[in-house]
């Protein structure tokens, strides 16, 4: 079955330092894409960053970075110097075909506290 | 702001009951997504439309439907109402419809169902 895996239901980290998120996926399509999306306590879904499955480097956008294992089917997130702001669930979510027609699924997320 | 526009904002209801929940695309975007999120199943897909026309479909109760308007715009509609469809209901957005575009979310309609 193709799916999204995040297991860590809540992380902390210190502001300042750096975080990585966990998310790995089942697939059998060699074609997906692995999204990032941050849900903070008003409610909204804010885009970070896109990886593409034949994307030979890593994605980057500002203090986030995608640490893109192929092999491993992982596809973690990494904050760097956290900021208080950054205090809010991250979900990973993997576009793929399921009965014909393509869709985004979600992992469970992942709640990430920044400590001042 | 993502550019994408959802009304109203929250909707308090009865069981039984009918509404409809609005959703504006990102200027230029054709396709529209529609999803769920609640406390035990987490964010699912509803549905997607492209261009005006139904594309995907996901966990979509058939008490549940959708449209897009030739104006790009999309409706979600529900009805007969069950307390268990309280829910935060996305709407998204993307320029197409190919599986690697980045979709925009709304800010989401939080519907309550008393």
């Amino acid at each position: 079955a193709q799916k999204i895996t995040q297991t860590q239901p809540g992380m902390f980290v210190q502001e300042k330092e750096a975080v990585t998120l966990d998310c790995t996926y089942d697939t059998s399509d060699p074609s997906y894409g692995l999204f990032w999306y941050k849900q903070p306590s008003s409610g909204e879904m804010i885009f970070l960053i896109y990886q593409g499955s034949y994307d030979q480097q890593n994605a980057t956008e500002g203090r986030y970075s995608l640490n893109f294992q192929k092999a491993r089917k992982s596809a973690n997130l990494v904050i760097s110097a956290s900021q208080l702001g950054d205090s809010a669930m991250y979900f990973c979510a993997m576009s793929l075909t399921q009965g014909g027609s393509e869709k985004l699924v979600f992992g469970k997320g992942t709640k990430l506290t920044v400590n001042p | 702001d993502s550019g994408v526009t959802q009304t109203p904002k929250h909707l308090i209801t009865a069981t039984g009951q009918r509404v409809t929940l609005r959703c504006s695309p990102r200027s230029g975007d054709l396709s529209v997504y529609w999803y769920q999120q609640s406390l035990d199943q987490g964010l699912q897909f509803l549905i997607q439309y492209y261009n005006g026309e139904e594309r995907a479909k996901g966990n979509i109760l058939e008490r549940f439907s959708a449209q897009q308007f030739p104006d790009l715009h999309s409706e979600l509609n529900l009805s007969s109402l069950e307390l268990g469809d309280s829910a935060l209901y996305f709407c998204a957005s993307s320029v197409g419809a190919i599986r690697t575009e980045t979709q925009y979310f709304g800010p989401g309609t939080r519907l309550l169902v008393l």
